[in-house]
């Protein structure tokens, strides 16, 4: 089932355009995340979120930022495209188990492949 | 620095067979370990995950991970695939106390007919 929500599925743009990668979780989540994910790599973190306000860059350089101003929306911005950052984001979430000291896993959304021409 | 490694990037295996992937983390600290999978044009799903307790840990679909700690793996199996089972199988890591998630690279997996 689709808790946490991403759009647009497919987004091809020009190069220079500025846009905006949305992500919606509907649990309540503290904690959300931006993935990088290309074909044979592993997932790259480029921005993370612990909470409304909250906002850290990831592990990955990434030229994008984020927001964190409802504890539901996470959205991802890139400024100018470039075909660099042709690439498929996951947007994912997580929370502390109650009553467990412990993290839930991550909920990821469906993705959005982003193709820069 | 935690690090995952997925050796196979492609394991192609007849249906009915069973099947590992392999998984591989560097941590001096204590770990949680996860298997996520992701169909075609899809996010990641849960497959399974260990936290503590038992080192044999059961998930969806009939898989199956084993954590061994002297060895820093966590290799998933399934006793007998099918071909719905083909799409890639990504093995995550956090360490305790931080809230990030490391992943590996990803194993294709092709079941065939």
């Amino acid at each position: 089932e689709a808790d946490i929500y991403q759009t647009p599925r497919y987004l091809v743009i020009g190069t220079g355009k500025k846009i905006t990668l949305e992500c919606s979780q509907t649990m309540g989540h503290d904690k959300m995340y931006w993935y990088q994910q290309d074909p044979g790599m592993e997932l790259h973190l480029i921005h993370y979120s612990y909470g409304v306000n909250s906002t850290e860059k990831g592990d990955l350089s990434s030229e994008s930022t984020v927001s964190r101003i409802r504890t539901e929306h996470f959205p991802l911005t890139l400024e100018s495209a470039r075909p660099s950052h042709t690439s498929q984001y996951l947007c994912a979430s997580s929370v502390l188990i109650p009553g467990q000291n412990n993290n839930s896993p991550l909920h990821f959304g469906n993705g959005t492949r982003l193709t820069v021409t | 620095a935690q690090s995952v490694t997925q050796l196979d990037s492609q394991v192609p295996v007849f249906e009915e067979a069973p099947v590992e992937l392999r998984c591989n983390y560097s941590s001096s600290v204590s770990v949680y370990l996860f298997w996520y999978v992701q169909y075609p044009n899809q996010g990641l799903q849960l497959l399974l995950k260990y936290l503590s307790g038992s080192t044999l840990v059961k998930g969806i679909n009939g898989f199956e991970a084993e954590f061994n700690k002297s060895q820093t793996s966590f290799h998933l199996r399934k006793p007998s695939v099918h071909i719905s089972d083909t799409a890639e199988y990504f093995c995550a890591v956090r360490t305790s106390g931080t809230y990030k998630y490391i992943f590996g690279t990803g194993t294709r997996l092709k079941v065939l007919a």
